[in-house]
């Protein structure tokens, strides 16, 4: 199975909002309500920010929400901070197999 | 609070193996299900595989680059986790990140280590 497929990069000035987008078919986005979302920083650990394509793990700030529609799932971030801009992985079930998107950096102008 | 510390990372040559071990801690290890995710340089997440509890058998699913070649197994007695590699191969180069899966976040990953690098190259 292929990776799912996010922009490379998507940009917003502080305070704004922003959206990105996560592809994929109907055996892994569209097939199942388990979509999540990692934050990673340059040199760091990957963190978990959304989980069950809408659910945020404790201590994650509200600006961070998640969303699907058919095989798309999206994270937005709203109210854009400095200290969010990061790589941005999601991450789908498919049955047996797990699959990743190939990842967007988020840049704060 | 939970860490997770790999470590046996290092350089190998296209063919070899090498060994990778994760040390769980500040969880119940046996009860959580484990994964391996790994992050070629510069490049992004590629689930490895995973390991469910011994309550359930035990039983592993791999990715299909890595399905023959690699192995995941748990030791619950020592609360460790282990990625042995064979047939390695360039593209196999990365960095290698132990996760819990689905402990607090159900179809995710929790918590993650720090990482070990395995570089294979002639």
């Amino acid at each position: 199975q292929s990776a799912l497929t996010q922009p490379p990069s998507a940009s917003g000035s502080p305070g704004q909002s922003v959206t990105i987008s996560c592809t994929g078919t109907s055996s892994d986005v569209g097939g199942y309500n388990y979509v999540s979302w990692y934050q990673q920083h340059p040199g760091k650990a990957p963190k978990v920010m959304i989980y069950e394509v809408t659910k945020r793990p404790s201590g994650v700030p509200d600006r961070f929400s998640g969303s699907k529609s058919g095989n798309t799932a999206s994270l937005t971030v709203s109210g854009l901070q400095a200290e969010d801009e990061a790589d941005y992985y999601c991450c789908s079930y498919a049955g047996n197999n797990l699959l990743f998107g190939g990842g967007t950096k988020l840049t704060v102008l | 609070e939970v860490h997770l510390v790999e470590s046996g990372g290092g350089l190998v040559k296209p063919g070899g193996s090498l060994r990778l071990s994760c040390a769980a801690s500040g969880f119940t290890f046996s009860n959580a299900w484990m994964s391996w995710v790994r992050q070629a340089p510069g490049k992004g997440l590629e689930w490895v595989g995973r390991i469910n509890t011994n309550t359930y058998g035990g039983t592993t699913d791999y990715a299909a680059p890595v399905k023959g070649r690699f192995t995941i197994s748990r030791d619950d007695s020592k609360n460790t986790l282990d990625l042995r590699m064979n047939s390695l191969k360039t593209e196999d180069t990365a960095v290698y990140y132990c996760t819990t899966y689905s402990i607090t976040v159900a179809g995710g990953f929790d918590y993650w280590g720090q990482g070990t690098l395995v570089t294979v190259s002639s």
